[in-house]
């Protein structure tokens, strides 16, 4: 399909390990985003990974990527309640002269005290 | 360091009237992309600029219109608004395309169309 899919909802304790997961729809992507939302705010940058890694750790934050299942994972250790946002990863897609970035539907993280 | 910047934060329109909504960015950046975010669908492209008098479709361009006169100005219309135009509109820009040229986002429009 055209969409890229993650799940809506996610709740942990703080201190716990959060797990945000992705499937995106392009083999052919050369790099993936993680962006991250606060409350009424625009999107920021968080990380990114590119296709022929398999793992890309920073800090607290770890990407894994399955190239084969097309699925991307978000990795937040020690979670705190600083990180609860809406997480949403991105695919960048060839349309033209311009690479569109496409985002997925977005992870509501809620980290519980 | 001024950024992007949207206006206005929030508008309350009526079915069938015309709205602009409004993004400038200080970076002189090149590219630069509207989207609309709802709940269950994430963001959505509408339009994207390359360039100055370069704009293209994104994926739900119906019903909007975009120009781009000045680099640092990405206006998007609504002609005759609707009710499915109920939404949160984000402007980005990017200077260059690439892993290591992220969007840089606005803090947003709340468009509520009665």
């Amino acid at each position: 399909g055209e969409d890229v899919e993650q799940s809506l909802f996610l709740s942990v304790r703080e201190g716990d390990s959060s797990v945000i997961n992705c499937t995106y729809t392009d083999s052919s992507s050369t790099y993936l985003y993680w962006y991250k939302q606060e409350p009424g705010a625009g999107l920021q940058l968080l990380t990114y990974i590119f296709s022929n890694m398999d793992m890309k750790q920073d800090q607290r934050l770890t990407v894994l990527l399955n190239k084969k299942d097309k699925h991307l994972s978000l990795r937040i250790a020690d979670t705190q309640t600083g990180d609860s946002a809406i997480y949403f990863c991105a695919e960048p897609r060839s349309g033209g002269a311009t690479n569109k970035l496409i985002f997925g539907t977005g992870t509501l993280l809620a980290v519980q005290p | 360091d001024a950024g992007i910047t949207q206006s206005p934060r929030y508008k309350i329109t009526e079915t069938g009237r015309q709205v602009t909504l409004m993004c400038h960015q200080t970076w002189s950046h090149s590219y630069m992309f509207w989207y609309r975010q709802d709940l269950g669908h994430g963001l959505r492209l509408i339009y994207y600029s390359a360039a100055a008098d370069i704009t293209d479709k994104g994926e739900v361009p119906d019903g909007y219109v975009v120009s781009r006169s000045k680099t640092e100005n990405f206006p998007l219309t609504l002609e005759s608004a609707t009710r499915s135009q109920t939404s949160v509109y984000f402007c980005a820009s990017s200077n260059a395309q690439g892993y290591n040229s992220p969007l840089h986002f606005g803090n947003g429009t709340r468009l509520t169309v009665t």
